[in-house]
């Protein structure tokens, strides 16, 4: 159980253009999930968190006109990154929890991640 | 905002040792203490997570220890196979929100030689 998918898993784009990235719950409802970024070698950065039908919550230096977050339904979060530039090449991996009333405890799950590449 | 620190950032061991990795923490309200494995382009996974009302948590190989009082939490790997090779991640919980916002720390590359 508890798992996490994520569509694409790579995407290569030019500059410019908008890229979409699903992040599904498979076999459980996620009442919260979690946006990150990954640089190589380096740690996961939490760039929002996005609870099902309502506004996400970006993380202090993250552009929510640039990445937007919709979480529209119980098993369904997408970020679109708007006008990506070369910069965004990144992982982007997303998790999903399930609110089970332990305050804030609950064990997150991840995707596999999509690996974007902006030329 | 929560202040995650890990150590050592690189770990090498021979196979059957062991291997501890520790992470201290700022806030003192963080209750849920996770460790994941991540393995080179794939997910983070997993492996064990301790909540603030023990001290210490063990599956087969694997323990994690809590001190609260201290801030701090340990990953403890015991009889290291090459398979452990990886860069494991400790991450602290969002204390008093309900929605379990993680911080992670900075990673630590553990190689296990055969």
């Amino acid at each position: 159980g508890a798992v996490v998918s994520q569509h694409p898993s790579w995407v290569i784009c030019k500059s410019g253009t908008s890229v979409k990235i699903e992040c599904r719950s498979l076999d459980f409802q996620a009442t919260t999930m979690f946006w990150y970024r990954q640089f190589p070698k380096q740690s996961l950065m939490l760039m929002a968190t996005s609870n099902e039908g309502s506004k996400a919550t970006y993380e202090q230096g993250v552009e929510k006109d640039k990445f937007l977050i919709n979480h529209a339904s119980l098993t369904l979060s997408t970020l679109t990154v708007t006008s990506a530039h070369p910069e965004d090449s990144s992982f982007y991996i997303c998790s999903a929890s399930h609110d089970r009333g332990s305050g804030g405890q609950e064990t997150q799950y991840f995707g596999p991640g999509t690996r974007l590449l902006v030329l | 905002g929560e202040n995650v620190e890990q150590h050592p950032s690189t770990l090498s061991v021979q196979e059957g040792d062991s291997a501890v990795i520790k992470c201290t923490y700022s806030d003192s309200a963080s209750n849920y203490f996770p460790w994941y494995k991540q393995e080179l382009g794939k997910r983070p996974q997993l492996i064990i997570d301790i909540r603030s009302n023990v001290g210490e948590k063990k599956d087969q190989r694997i323990a994690v220890t809590l001190n609260k009082t201290a801030k701090h939490f340990s990953l403890h790997i015991t009889e290291t196979q090459p398979e452990d090779s990886a860069v494991y991640f400790c991450a602290v919980n969002a204390g008093g929100t309900s929605y379990g916002k993680l911080t992670f720390g900075q990673g630590t590359i553990l190689t296990v030689h055969p």
